[in-house]
Order: structure tokens, then sequence, then C-alpha cells
């Protein structure tokens, strides 16, 4: 897996738009990016994933620097209940995830 | 579509028993991974199933065991038993290797 890099805490205000980074330097180019988030006590949720092209679904956005060794995570508006672990994560292809410590986002009112 | 399914929800064993957890992936996933997730700590990958066999595994002793059926549902054997071991296990699975996991609740494991 590419080792990725993220901030351990976070916070934001509701309302705001949330961008959470994270560092892949070494990234492989068939590898993709792919965002989960864990609400406490419960199973990890998947946000999104990218590989080149910034990406976009109903809960994030995905920014992805040209030269792939960095992304964001945007959460547009965020909400308290965004509030969770949010994990980068860029397995090697064809392999599982491997979980680091994450970035712990507090939003608060 | 019932997602992934993990039961028992909650367990409590004793130290040098034997404990089986049981996975069922979401409909048309054929992969299923297990972690292990102790308190303040992100999930470990104990290993992963895939046609029925065990393609990749973490590091994580012999005392974990696995198995996968013709239906794609998992177990994961954990023998022996240590205060250590108490944790919430996770099941992952997917359509194919990675490709966007999609986790149960888990089971939480202690051991007393």
């Amino acid at each position: 897996d590419a080792k990725t890099t993220q901030p351990p805490s976070m916070d934001c205000a509701e309302g705001r738009a949330a961008n959470l980074p994270c560092n892949h330097s070494t990234i492989s180019g068939n590898e993709y990016v792919y965002w989960y988030r864990q609400i406490h006590s419960q199973g990890p949720q998947y946000i999104i994933h990218g590989l080149k092209n910034n990406e976009t679904n109903e809960m994030a956005s995905l920014i992805i620097t040209e030269d792939r060794k960095s992304s964001t995570l945007i959460l547009p508006h965020a909400t308290l209940r965004d509030t969770a672990v949010y994990y980068c994560i860029a397995p090697q292809a064809g392999t599982a995830l491997i979980f680091g410590k994450g970035t712990t986002l507090s939003v608060s009112s | 579509d019932a997602g992934v399914t993990q039961s028992p929800t909650h367990l409590i064993k004793t130290r040098g028993q034997q404990v089986t957890l049981r996975c069922s992936p979401k409909s048309g996933h054929d992969t299923v991974s297990w972690y292990q997730q102790a308190l303040g700590q992100g999930p470990q990958f104990i290993f992963q199933y895939y046609e029925e066999e065990e393609r990749q595994r973490g590091n994580f002793p012999d005392r974990f065991s696995g198995h996968q059926f013709p239906n794609y549902s998992s177990e994961l054997n954990v023998n022996a038993l240590l205060l250590g071991d108490s944790a919430l296990y996770l099941c992952a699975s997917s359509l194919g290797p990675v490709r966007g996991a999609f986790f149960g609740q888990g089971t939480r494991l202690t051991v007393v």
C-alpha cells in the first residue's frame, strides 16, 4: 500500500465546508485513493474513491492533485452527524484495505 | 438489500475458549475481508477470502482462521482466546478484492 499521511484531528463549524487532506506521495499509477469514515462504534462507511480525476457523489467530493501525491476530501456543508474518523487509503491493486490512524473530524454548532 | 450482516452482535467468552463469528456479504458481492478493531484504534486487517480461499492475510497468529462458503458467506474462528482478543470484529464485502468494500456493523467480542 502507498503510505498515507493525514492530520490527526480537524475542527469544522456546522454548515461550513470540511476539507480533509491526505498525502500519498508514494502512490503508484494504478492505485486508487479510497475514503472511509467511521462514526463511533459503527462499521466504517465508504465515502468515495478515485484514480486520477476529481470525483463527486451525494456524500462528498474528492480532489486529487495532478501528480497524484495528495488528495482532499470535501464535505460541502458539514453537519454534526459528520463528526467521525476519516480514513484515506491507497491500497495496492488487488489487495485489501489497510487502515491507518485517520483524521478525527469534529463538527460543532 | 440487507447489506453486510454479522452475527452475533455481542459475545462474551472466557479466556482459552474458541469463538466463531459469521458474516453474510452484501448481495452480489463475492469477497469477504475481516478486521479487528481494538478500542481507540483503527481497523486491523486479519484476512480476505475470495473464491473460497484465503488470498491475503495480515499480521495475525494462526489462532485466527476463517472459511468462505459457496454462497460467499464467511466465518472467522479464533482459538485459545486471550484477553487481548477483546475487540470489535468487522466484516467487509466487495465485488472482487478491494473495489469499494462495504462494512457490517461488527461483532463486539469480550474475553473475560
